[in-house]
Order: C-alpha cells, then structure tokens, then sequence
C-alpha cells in the first residue's frame, strides 16, 4: 500500500464547475499537507500549505484537511480553462524533518 | 512565494558525455536542496537530497556515482549525469527547501525543471 493514495484521473469538467480532488495517506504521523499544480513540461508549483485539520482558503481555492480521517481535499469553485494541469498532493513530517511523500497526481482538464 | 531556477531548461547530449544541471534559490537561502526525476505522466520521484557544504543523501537505487550532487553555496546545487545514456533521459526537476521561521512555514519551492535527452 502506498503511503499517498491519488486517483490519476484524468478529469474532466465544464467550465464553471466545481473540482474536489483528493488524497489519503496511511501514516498518521503526516502533519504538513500540500497542493501543487503542475503545468505540462513545467515544475510544480505550490499552491496550498495547511498543519492543521479544517479548511483554508485562497481565492478560487480551498484546501480541506481531516487528520481524523487521514484525508485531504483541494476544492476549485468556478474552473477555468488555465486550471488543466496535473494537481499534485504532499505531505511531511515534523519535527523537522523535510522530505515530502507525493500522490501520484490528478490530471485536470476543464473545457470550455 | 520564493523563486527557484534551473538552467538549462532543456539539454540534448550523445551518449557517454556528462550534463551539468544548476537551480538557484533566487531570493532566500536554501539550507536543503532536492534532486526529483519524472517521467512522463508519473509523480515525482526523489533521487537525492543536497545539504550546503555536507554531502548529499541518495535514495535507494540512486546512483550516487552517476547522479554527482554539489551544493557549494547557499543557494545553489547542482547535479552531474555523469556518462549518460538514453535511459537517463527524463525530467529533472529540484526544489530548494525554505526553512521559514518555524516548522509550520518550513516550504519546498520547484524549479521549473531541465528535460534531458541522451542520443
């Protein structure tokens, strides 16, 4: 079993609509959570930072938490076209420690 | 957020020569530094991990005498595909750890990546 869990999708949705992506982990030690979007032939891009459960939002954008759970969220309201890309979930340790465990990815695609 | 480069941003090389691939943390200083490949489709894999002035720490199956790290500075690493050949083409991508204030603003930032290919 890997420690990231990520459906690679691909997923596709009208613009306008309403994106959830999601992710699980196995390891309950996980404390910092991160969303990035990369852009084909482009590096990942850091999009969201939450440590605690509960939600954060920034912009279009809210990041979900359930520590309970051992679930994380991205939700995009009102998708746009320049939001196709592969949307990638990370997670870490404390204490310090730095490493980050990736999902797979999910491949967006949001058509016009 | 922080800027990270890498150059060159792409690099065609015949086989059995070696390519040297720079990321620089542009406006803060990058204590860690890490070595990612991707290959298409795929997440990203961690080859390695750059500490200033100590040597690097590779993943298992990494060759560390094929994948040469040096991170003589601050804010910059590099990494040397010694002796290349086709199968090392990929996307190599790094990222360049900014150790904020605590552990709770501790954050990776990514270059934008150097696509090799090895005739």
């Amino acid at each position: 079993q890997k420690e990231v869990e990520q459906d690679p999708g691909p997923l596709s949705v009208p613009e306008g609509a309403i994106v959830s992506l999601n992710c699980t982990y196995s390891n309950s030690a996980f404390q910092y959570f991160m969303w990035y979007r990369q852009y084909s032939r482009k590096g990942p891009e850091l999009l969201m930072y939450t440590y605690s459960s509960g939600n954060k939002e920034d912009g279009r954008f809210t990041a979900q938490v359930d520590k309970s759970s051992k679930y994380i969220s991205l939700f995009i309201r009102d998708s746009q076209p320049s939001d196709s890309a592969t949307y990638l979930c990370a997670m870490r340790l404390g204490g310090g420690y730095n490493k980050l465990i990736f999902g797979a990815g999910t491949r967006l695609a949001v058509h016009p | 957020g922080a800027v990270v480069s890498q150059h060159p941003s792409w690099v065609i090389c015949k086989s059995g020569t070696s390519v040297k691939i720079e990321c620089r943390s542009l406006d803060f200083q990058a204590t860690t530094m890490f070595w990612y490949r991707q290959f298409p489709k795929q997440s990203l894999m961690l080859m390695a991990t750059s500490n200033e002035g100590s040597k690097a720490t590779y993943e298992q199956g990494v060759e560390k005498d094929k994948f040469l790290i040096n991170h003589a500075s601050l804010t910059l690493s590099t990494l040397t595909v010694t002796s290349a050949h086709p199968e090392d083409s990929s996307f190599y991508i790094c990222s360049a750890r900014d150790p904020g204030t605590s552990d709770d603003t501790d954050t990776q930032y990514f270059g934008p990546g150097t696509r090799l290919t090895v005739l």
